[in-house]
């Protein structure tokens, strides 16, 4: 059974970039598309971005300027760093795995709030 | 970019009841691409439908999922206790991007 478990500081300063790991067991990272979701408290899910074990990513045309996502495969991780963040970035952060072809995600970490404040 | 619209916003039901929800899209989805998720407070969203009408390993047989072009709907055949929650469609498009619609709220009435 494949986990997904999201790491990273809960609180972010304005303007500084927020970090986060998801790391993956029960399963091999190589051969799928990973991916960064989130949900701001009380509202939607936005999509962030995704990354192939190649490295080759894509990501939310509204977020593209502030995003990197990376993934080592050695150690069955994959990152998100979002920069020059504010009050609208807080949010829970979910990871999940996307079944290519058809893109839909089959497998999700738990999530993690991270909320941005002084 | 591709815009899912769910409605109702919140669909207020009894236990045993059919509860039927749309998605419509901005421009039209191929069908392979459109998922459905269950999501409870507190908790990672849950994959239900994938492909518009493939139910996910281990999703009960009350929910399906159907429509094509622009029109996609999930119907839950007798709402159990369990199935009050928030319902979201998701759309992967030609643009290599993927949306998901506001959601549709499923209470107990």
């Amino acid at each position: 059974q494949v986990q997904l478990q999201e790491s990273g500081p809960g609180l972010v300063k304005p303007s500084e970039t927020l970090s986060l790991t998801c790391t993956v067991s029960g399963g091999s990272i190589t051969s799928y598309y990973w991916s960064w979701i989130r949900q701001p408290p009380g509202k939607g899910l936005e999509w962030i971005g995704y990354i192939y074990y190649s490295g080759s990513t894509n990501y939310n045309p509204s977020l593209k300027s502030r995003v990197t996502i990376l993934i080592d495969t050695s150690k069955n991780q994959f990152s998100l760093k979002l920069s020059s963040v504010t009050a609208a970035d807080t949010a829970v952060y979910y990871c999940a795995r996307v079944r290519g072809v058809r893109y839909y995600f089959d497998y999700w970490g738990q999530g993690t709030l991270v909320t941005v404040s002084s | 970019e591709i815009v899912l619209t769910q409605s109702p916003g919140t669909l207020s039901l009894s236990p045993g009841a059919r509860a039927t929800l749309s998605c419509r899209a901005s421009q039209s989805v191929s069908s392979s691409y459109l998922a459905w998720y269950q999501q409870k407070p507190g908790q990672a969203p849950r994959l239900l439908i994938y492909g518009a009408s493939s139910r996910a390993i281990g999703i009960p047989d009350r929910f399906s999922g159907s429509g094509s072009g622009t029109d996609f709907t999930l119907t839950i055949s007798r709402l159990e206790p369990e199935d009050f929650a928030v319902y979201y469609c998701q759309q992967y498009g030609s643009s290599l991007t993927l949306t998901f619609g506001q959601g549709t709220k499923v209470e107990i009435k």
